[in-house]
């Protein structure tokens, strides 16, 4: 099992582009989540899908959208990109039983918006 | 709303030496508090983690403690070794909901 992949691993923007990071799973987890992490301040999330079909906002969903395509693929899109989206992207997965909340975590996509 | 809270933000022990971070959340309904690891340059992952139904668990040099009442909780590392040095996460989280909401983390360095 390759567990929670994401692409691409490392991204230059200029101020204004958009572009879409991916995520997959394949542990058949119900939910996933998109995280950023900046120096200081954690793990903030910035949207969530409980489940297929459904999406709502984290903490920090301004300047974000999200997909959940199917049940393995949840996409992250920038529409139009700026300086302050400068940051580490982790996507999660989780099953979120009472005897299994652990959040399995992507590799990051490490993104720098010039 | 929901907030975690995490001291230290930095800490440097001696190798052998333990280590001690403190968290505090603000939901009542919190019942799942979990602790992640990050390597440099690495994904998190986690560590260990409790539940409201128990004050204490451990897990070989890692424990961690839970007070309900005052909203606390804390991850205790001992006889600490190079490979520790990482950043640690705590977390909260209840049953009912979907959201983890994450602390900000201390960076640990264990110097041998």
């Amino acid at each position: 099992n390759a567990g929670v992949t994401q692409t691409p691993k490392f991204q230059v923007l200029k101020t204004g582009q958009s572009m879409t990071l991916q995520c997959a799973q394949d542990m058949n987890h119900n939910s996933m989540y998109w995280y950023r992490q900046d120096p200081g301040m954690g793990l903030r999330l910035i949207y969530y899908s409980a489940s297929e079909g459904t999406t709502d906002k984290g903490e920090v969903p301004n300047g974000y959208n999200v997909s959940r395509l199917n049940k393995r693929e949840f996409s992250l899109r920038l529409e139009s990109a700026a300086p302050s989206q400068t940051s580490v992207y982790f996507c999660a997965s989780s099953e979120l039983t009472w005897g299994d909340r652990e959040q399995y975590f992507g590799p990051g996509t490490r993104l720098t918006v010039t | 709303g929901e907030n975690v809270e995490q001291h230290p933000s930095t800490l440097s022990v001696q190798e052998g030496d333990s280590a001690v971070i403190k968290c505090t959340y603000s939901d009542s309904a919190s019942n799942y508090f979990p602790w992640y690891k990050q390597e440099l340059g690495k994904r998190p992952q986690l560590i260990i983690d409790i539940r409201s139904n128990v004050g204490e668990k451990k897990d070989q040099r890692i424990a961690v403690t839970l007070n309900k009442t005052a909203k606390h909780f804390s991850l205790h590392i001992t006889e600490t070794q190079p490979e520790d040095s990482a950043v640690y996460f705590c977390a909260s989280a209840h049953t009912g909901g979907f959201k983890t909401i994450f602390g900000a983390g201390t960076r640990l360095f264990v110097k041998a």
